[in-house]
């Protein structure tokens, strides 16, 4: 168990909907990195907040967005659904500052299906 | 453009065998550089990491060789058991801090009994 959480495991929806994933990051890590694993595309890196600000951004459509909120667990949603979004979403942190040793702790993920 | 190639796409080796995948990066200012091991219905997880001041870093059965000037590094699985089975990514970023990581697209892994 990496002591991450996203919610929900599962999720299937129509095109042209909105959905949002939720994830809790590790007891006292401040980074929140969004990934979306695709059979084709592996780990994309979609979009990263530190304490609450954007810190750095991927390959995330407009359609999707994301924030970091002051208990420091993030969402991330999608809009606008296409069949193409259809993915594994996955959450991840890490510690802080100068104690990083640059290991991302993932979350068990969430499966989205576009019908 | 893809920073991290990584192959095979997949891998079936005999149990007791050597499993062995590949990753080339262009990026020289990456400085770190993970394999995640992901079973089925869960999220990777960071297996081992080297960074290019050693060419080699051995953790049990499992060694990353690393190679500054052909801007490569691979991972070896000595002794692959049927547990190894799984989707190994290779990985590198920037100067730990604030950067992110970027993966290859896995490989995925079967050690036959």
């Amino acid at each position: 168990d990496s002591g991450v959480t996203q919610t929900p495991k599962h999720l299937i929806t129509a095109t042209g909907q909105r959905v949002t994933l939720r994830c809790s990051p590790r007891s006292g890590d401040l980074s929140v990195y969004w990934y979306q694993q695709s059979l084709d595309q592996g780990l994309q890196f979609l979009i990263q907040y530190y304490n609450g600000e954007e810190r750095a951004k991927g390959n995330i459509l407009e359609r999707f967005s994301a924030q970091q909120f002051p208990d420091l667990h993030s969402e991330l949603n999608l809009s606008s659904l296409e069949l193409g979004d259809s993915a594994l979403y996955f959450c991840a942190s890490s510690v802080p500052g100068t104690s990083n040793t640059g290991e991302l702790f993932f979350g068990e993920g969430s499966r989205l299906t576009v019908l | 453009q893809q920073q991290v190639k990584q192959s095979p796409q997949s891998l079936i080796v005999q149990k007791g065998g050597i499993s062995i995948i590949n990753c080339a990066y262009e990026n020289t200012a990456f400085d770190y550089f993970p394999w995640y091991q992901q079973f089925p219905g869960k999220g990777p997880a960071l297996l081992i990491a080297i960074r290019p001041d050693v060419s080699e870093k051995k953790e049990g059965r499992f060694t990353i060789s690393f190679n500054k000037s052909a801007k490569q590094f691979s991972l070896h699985i000595m002794d692959s058991q049927p547990g190894d089975s799984a989707t190994y990514f290779c990985a590198a970023s920037r100067p730990v801090g604030y950067s992110t990581l970027t993966f290859g697209k896995g490989t995925m892994l079967l050690v036959s009994p």
